[in-house]
């Protein structure tokens, strides 16, 4: 079975750091680009961050720019998240998800989500 | 980018028909034929439903049917059941080589 689970979220201050971890399992996690993507309390999702099968190759939405990083272990089947400078409207439900390779373009499966809390 | 136009709420009976409307621009869905649907109920992850427009991934109901036209997409669910109940987010492939999601639409079988 394929899956997908997300740790590492948690309440942190403002300008803090947090590092989210999304273990893979059931697929070759080598193969295949990943993603995170999340959604704030009642709101929509919003892709946020990618990269490709070897690591080599990243991409972040234009509000993480800068304060977000991407990375992957293949060896571990683990993707991560390093966020810093952490801002009250980084508030969300991070989730990881597998897509395909060679481009940005649909999602399957998903974790089950972490909440990241940016509050003093 | 702003996120593609979903209406907030639709609505329908078992049984009825339902489709729910995605729009964007000439630099998403109307340039790219990357649409995606995800339903998402209370507390869960969403779920892919259709990719590519119209293409349906192994084990969603033949029901749940997608198309395009210009700029817009089409997520229609026919023969609504209670479990259909949830939100439903659109996605496109951009110019910019990321991704964007519709705002999200509530579905309520009545």
């Amino acid at each position: 079975e394929v899956q997908l689970v997300e740790s590492g979220g948690g309440l942190v201050q403002p300008g803090g750091s947090l590092r989210l971890s999304c273990a893979a399992s059931g697929f070759t996690f080598s193969s295949y680009w990943m993603h995170w993507v999340r959604q704030a309390p009642g709101k929509g999702l919003v892709w946020v961050s990618r990269i490709n099968s070897d690591g080599s190759s990243t991409s972040y939405a234009d509000s993480v720019k800068g304060r977000f990083t991407i990375s992957r272990d293949n060896a571990k089947n683990t993707l991560y998240l390093q966020m810093n400078s952490l801002r009250a409207e980084d508030t969300a439900v991070y989730y990881c998800a597998r897509g395909i390779v060679g481009a940005t373009i649909w999602f399957d499966p998903w974790g089950q989500g972490t909440l990241v809390t940016v509050s003093s | 980018q702003s996120a593609l136009t979903q209406p907030a709420s639709v609505s329908g009976s078992p049984g009825q028909s339902i489709t729910i409307s995605c729009t964007g621009t000439s630099s998403d869905v109307g340039g790219y034929n990357y649409v995606s649907w995800y339903q998402q109920h209370p507390g869960k992850a969403p779920k892919l439903m259709i990719y590519e427009v119209s293409n349906r991934p192994s084990g969603v109901p033949d029901r749940f049917s997608g198309s395009k036209s210009g700029n817009t997409a089409s997520l229609t669910i026919s023969g609504l059941q209670a479990e259909d109940e949830a939100d439903y987010y659109c996605s496109s492939y951009t110019s910019s080589s990321t991704l964007l999601f519709g705002g999200g639409t509530k579905l309520t079988v009545l």
